[in-house]
């Protein structure tokens, strides 16, 4: 089964700067792979899918890219709103792996 | 309004049973895919189970594979996780989803919590 593994595990920013996370597939996938937002006490909202595809809704500052087996969210300008945990998930087979996520925090 | 809304969570021991259900509405039950994602208590998700649209093609995590059940009854538009023989390791938000390949729509989650 392909493990995904995401970094950091904690990352402190503020508001206005880039922030990137990581999520690297233990084997080549294919791009069939999401990025979700979760908030404290909230269910995860789903933010991107098949690597780059921005959700109805989800603000541009938000953008996904894959280069081989690394998958990358970026955040261009961090706002109050986006400090949260961010998980990838793959889903190419019937197993369906989460990251392990990364807690945005403020610094 | 579409949305999906979890029952049955509870306080249950080691070795007990319970039947979580997911009551589907504002959109066709029947054509999507449909799965089970947990959370323990302060840790990150864990996708425990998926069930095909309609003929009835199931998957399980290791982790639940041979304790746990998902089914769905389409007339009904619910999804259902019947989950024996509970572990203290059990213990988290249940979460209903659409799967549409990705997890589009989530419920607002279910609390089991598996106590000795």
């Amino acid at each position: 089964d392909i493990q995904m593994t995401q970094s950091p595990s904690t990352l402190s920013a503020s508001v206005g700067d880039r922030v990137t996370i990581t999520c690297r597939a233990s084997e080549t996938t294919s791009s069939w792979l999401a990025w979700y937002q979760q908030k404290p006490g909230k269910a995860p909202k789903l933010l991107i899918s098949r690597a780059s595809n921005l959700e109805s809704g989800v603000p541009s500052r938000f953008s996904g890219s894959r280069s081989g087996t690394e998958f990358t969210l970026t955040i261009s300008s961090l706002q109050p709103d986006d400090f949260a945990t961010y998980y990838c998930q793959q889903y190419t087979s019937y197993f369906q792996p989460f990251g392990q996520g990364t807690k945005v925090e403020i610094k | 309004e579409v949305q999906l809304l979890e029952s049955g969570g509870g306080l249950v021991q080691p070795g007990a049973s319970l039947r979580l259900s997911c009551a589907a509405s504002g959109f066709t039950f029947s054509t999507y895919g449909m799965s089970w994602v947990r959370q323990a208590p302060g840790k990150g998700l864990e996708w425990v189970s998926a069930i095909s649209r309609s003929d009835g093609i199931t998957n399980y995590a290791d982790s639940v594979k041979g304790r746990f059940t998902i089914s769905r009854d389409n007339s009904k538009s619910t999804l259902y996780l019947q989950m024996n023989t509970l572990r203290a390791d059990d213990t988290g938000v249940y979460y209903c989803v659409r799967d549409v390949g990705p997890f589009d729509l989530w419920g607002q989650g279910t609390l089991v919590t598996v106590y000795s």
